[in-house]
């Protein structure tokens, strides 16, 4: 069965540093993925878009990487800041939905 | 910046009920969706619907559930008979394109929907 794999353990980081969330994927063969934050009590909101024939994707302090051999896409933050303290989800689409990861909680620190 | 808004923000009802949430999305956009997140869990997806019916649908969304874009700016979810397990919060989405490739899915804030 179709399966996204993020790490459920919250990822601690300093602020400055860069933060690098993982999302592995199995028996899905997306022609995008998206990436999304997650608001405790909030919907989540888009933050970028990477196609299966983009290697990498940036849009300020955002980069997001799509390795379809390794079947993962890398989520990257840098510069930290503690009000990129949220949960991050990883959506890979199926079809013409999009299905969701359950999701990496960043803390960044001051 | 447009966005979907819902109401109610939390909605309380009995075991058995029906329940209606509701949605407006975002006005130029024509593909809609409702997901839900059960507390602790993950963001699931419910239904995508187009041009006046349902695309698509997960094995979650069974008979007890509907969907309707009664007039040009709403678009409802119903419940018909909740259970305990109906708790979560049900988000409504909207998007500009088909299976969002070209464009992403923008989420209101949810309906907190509690079946004591």
């Amino acid at each position: 069965s179709q399966k996204i794999e993020q790490n459920s353990e919250a990822l601690n980081i300093q602020e400055g540093k860069t933060a690098t969330l993982t999302c592995n994927y199995t028996n899905y063969s997306p022609a995008y993925l998206q990436w999304y934050r997650q608001d405790p009590g909030r919907g989540p909101v888009f933050l970028l878009l990477i196609r299966e024939n983009e290697k990498e994707k940036r849009k300020e302090r955002l980069k997001v990487t799509f390795d379809t051999t390794l079947k993962q896409s890398l989520f990257h933050i840098t510069a930290s800041q503690p009000a990129d303290s949220a949960t991050y989800l990883c959506a890979p689409n199926a079809g013409n939905m999009l299905t969701f990861g359950g999701g990496t909680r960043l803390m960044v620190k001051p | 910046e447009p966005e979907v808004t819902q109401t109610p923000s939390h909605q309380v009802t009995q075991m058995g009920q029906e329940v209606i949430l509701r949605c407006v999305p975002i006005s130029n956009h024509l593909y809609f969706y409702w997901y839900r997140q059960i507390l602790g869990q993950k963001v699931e997806f419910l239904v995508s619907f187009y041009n006046n019916e349902i695309s698509e649908k997960s094995e979650i969304f069974d008979d007890q559930f509907s969907v309707e874009r009664p007039d040009g700016s709403n678009f409802t979810l119903k419940i018909r008979s909740t259970k305990l397990e109906d708790s979560a919060m049900y988000f409504c989405a909207s998007s500009l394109d088909r299976g969002s490739y070209n464009s992403p899915l923008h989420f209101g804030n949810g309906t907190r929907l509690t079946v004591t």
